[in-house]
């Protein structure tokens, strides 16, 4: 069965950065969008990019341009979302979500909460 | 970019229909999908454009779509229905974007 699952929560100071990931298991990993969307608290979905697995493309949401990255590692099967310059408003759950042809995310991963706190 | 907007909430008592709707000016050349999500849990994708829903959705959940706008309706609503719905739509092969969902009571 698909699985998307995510490293844990982390702390974070402001101004330091944080590495979430995402390893896919049960399909084909390189053959589908992994996109990152975050939730902050008592808040809605926010898209926040994606990368192609198989290409290393990548594409960010104009907010998160300069300050998040997004790569992956083929051989682990596993996306990396890490987000720089954290500040108290970068508190919040993100997930991975795995892209079908463009159209919808059909699994997410459990959720990675990271708390930026002095 | 575009927007998404929906309205913030609903409510309806239980075995009665709700439709949720999502506006933009996206849908009106791709498809919106749709998200339940309960509180503390990863969202749920519950259908994709004119009512293509996924297995394991009950079939009391349906889609449609006209011009600019989608809808989720909900016929027969349960108390396990009871959760935020967000839509979801792009614009352009690169950019997605999310409503601001709503929040769904069972009375």
């Amino acid at each position: 069965q698909v699985q998307l699952l995510q490293s844990g929560a982390e702390v974070k100071k402001p101004g330091a950065s944080v590495k979430v990931s995402c390893k896919g298991s049960g399909y084909s990993f390189p053959g589908y969008f992994i996109h990152w969307v975050r939730q902050a608290p008592g808040q809605g979905l926010e898209w926040m990019g994606w990368i192609n697995p198989n290409s290393g493309g990548t594409y960010y949401a104009q907010r998160f341009q300069g300050r998040v990255t997004m790569t992956r590692d083929t051989s682990i099967n596993t996306a990396y979302m890490e987000l720089s310059s954290l500040t108290s408003d970068d508190t919040a759950v993100y997930y991975c979500a795995r892209e079908f042809r463009g159209d919808y995310f059909d699994y997410w991963g459990q959720g990675t909460l990271v708390t930026v706190s002095s | 970019s575009s927007e998404l907007t929906q309205d913030p909430a609903v409510s309806v008592a239980l075995g009665q229909t709700v439709r949720i709707t999502c506006q933009g000016d996206s849908l009106r050349s791709y498809y919106a999908s749709w998200y339940q999500q309960k509180p503390g849990q990863a969202p749920v994708f519950v259908m994709y454009g004119k009512n293509n829903r996924p297995s394991g959705i009950p079939d009391r959940f349906s889609g449609s779509s006209s011009g600019n706008t989608a809808s989720l309706t909900i016929t027969g609503a349960q108390a396990e229905d009871e959760a935020e719905y967000y839509c979801k739509s792009r614009d352009s092969s690169n950019y997605r974007v999310f409503g601001p969902g709503t929040k769904v009571t069972v009375l």
